[in-house]
């Protein structure tokens, strides 16, 4: 039973326009939420995270938020860019060592 | 700093043999960890240690999986006897004791045929 859930597999978007990514997750002792960012042929890498304290944290052009209360988080990319054309995977721990995984949404930037 | 080495890239075997991935994590990385990447159901945990220990082996998936951690800088996944359905792609994955992020390595394309 996947305790998180991202329900879009896919995202096309026009360069210039925001991104949206969308997850989801069951388990209420979730603290710590990451997004990472995966090219093929490589492994995922760190892209910004936010602790359960905060709704909000941005990074440049990338932004999270977090709705507790919906079990829901969110990663904004704005602009996007066709560089941003990768698969993003979202992961919550409880314990900052067991990290539960999404299923990965594939972004599509078109120039 | 190399980052989290993995080997072989690619892995393609019969049904039934024996398969070791191996990693060599981030020098001075505390923690090791072993993930699992399948279209349905997305990276998933198999096993990770702390100081050469297995902490949490829950998420390996039945007892042909096994994996060990002789020293700091070595790791290896053994799959015996391998099945059609362990075809995935394995990665390993290390971080420092204070750090929560994980640095990944390019992962190993099991295909079991």
């Amino acid at each position: 039973d996947q305790q998180v859930k991202q329900n879009s597999p896919s995202l096309s978007v026009q360069e210039g326009r925001i991104s949206i990514l969308n997850c989801d997750y069951t388990n209420s002792m979730f603290d710590y939420f990451l997004w990472y960012k995966k090219y093929p042929a490589e492994g995922p890498t760190f892209l910004i995270s936010i602790s359960s304290i905060k709704d909000k944290n941005e990074d440049g052009r990338f932004t999270v938020f977090l709705n507790k209360s919906a079990k829901h988080l969110s990663l904004h990319i704005v602009p996007s860019q066709p560089g941003d054309s990768a698969v993003y995977f979202c992961a919550a721990s409880a314990d900052f060592n067991k990290f539960y995984f999404g299923s990965g949404t594939k972004l599509n930037v078109k120039p | 700093d190399a980052g989290v080495i993995q080997s072989p890239r690619h892995e393609v075997t019969e049904m039934g043999q024996e398969v070791t991935l191996r990693c060599k994590p981030i020098s001075g990385h505390d923690y090791l960890f072993w993930y699992r990447q399948t279209m349905m159901r997305g990276l998933e945990l198999l096993i990770y240690f702390n100081n050469n220990v297995p902490i949490d082996d829950s998420g390996m998936p039945e007892d042909r999986f096994s994996a060990k951690m002789p020293n700091a800088s070595f790791s290896t996944l053994k799959i015996q006897p391998s099945e059609p359905r362990d075809s995935a792609v394995y990665f390993c994955a290390s971080r420092g004791a204070a750090g929560e992020k994980l640095f990944f390595g390019s992962g190993t394309q099991l295909s079991v045929l």
